[in-house]
């Protein structure tokens, strides 16, 4: 069973699409995130949510709307998708923000924007 | 920005013992020193975090100096498939919720057999 699961795994998509990316997680965790990895490999916190409720937001262009149903889930809608949208985004999540956890991460969605 | 410095390469005999440095001369003393690994295509994955003291889990041993400025991750009997870049992050006891994982460039380290 996978931890922390994202679909879809590789997406392509033209200019000035809309899309979403979505995220799960089955080990009762209450904070979730997302993670950009560019080409050149760095790997950069957008949001953190915690029990539903925005915490993080690193200055991310508001075209990228995050979005939590629940605390089990986290998705990611993007906006008139650029060029410079192409990225690995990783979701992840740890059990609560104030305990010193771990992060489980998922397995990343290959975006790529043509 | 990552708080962290860490040599950008490394190779290592498989079956040999692989230290990774990692240098963080500036952390203060409510921070901890967490490792993280990335394979190839997959995503980041925790190893082991420490304090002040040596730690030990079943993936592998960390060592901070006494003036805690620097680290060593050790993986004891490395294999092929610990091929990864490795990352050495700094991060305060988490009193915030708006504590977060800040990765740096890392170390790439390369099992070879």
């Amino acid at each position: 069973d996978t931890a922390v699961s994202q679909t879809p795994k590789y997406l392509v998509t033209q200019m000035g699409n809309d899309k979403s990316i979505k995220c799960e997680q089955n080990l009762g965790h209450d904070t979730m995130y997302w993670y950009k990895q560019d080409s050149k490999k760095f790997l950069k916190i957008m949001f953190s949510y915690n029990n539903k409720e925005l915490i993080i937001n690193e200055t991310v262009p508001n075209r990228f709307s995050p979005k939590s149903p629940d605390k089990a889930h986290l998705n990611l809608h993007i906006n008139s998708l650029e060029l410079g949208d192409s990225a690995v985004y990783f979701c992840a999540s740890s059990q609560d923000v104030l305990s010193n956890t771990e992060a489980f991460f998922g397995q990343g969605t290959r975006l790529t924007v043509v | 920005d990552a708080k962290t410095t860490q040599p950008p390469s490394m190779d290592c005999a498989e079956g040999r013992a692989a230290n990774l440095p990692c240098n963080h001369s500036t952390i203060s003393g409510n921070e901890y020193v967490y490792w993280y690994r990335q394979i190839h295509s997959q995503g980041p994955q925790y190893i082991i975090h420490g304090l002040k003291n040596n730690e030990t889990n079943e993936m592998a041993s960390l060592i901070i100096t006494e003036d805690r400025k620097s680290s060593t991750l050790i993986l004891p009997h490395a294999t092929l498939r610990d091929t990864a870049v490795y990352y050495c992050i700094v991060r305060p006891l988490r009193r915030y919720n708006t504590d977060k994982l800040i990765f740096g460039t890392g170390t790439r380290l390369q099992v070879f057999p």
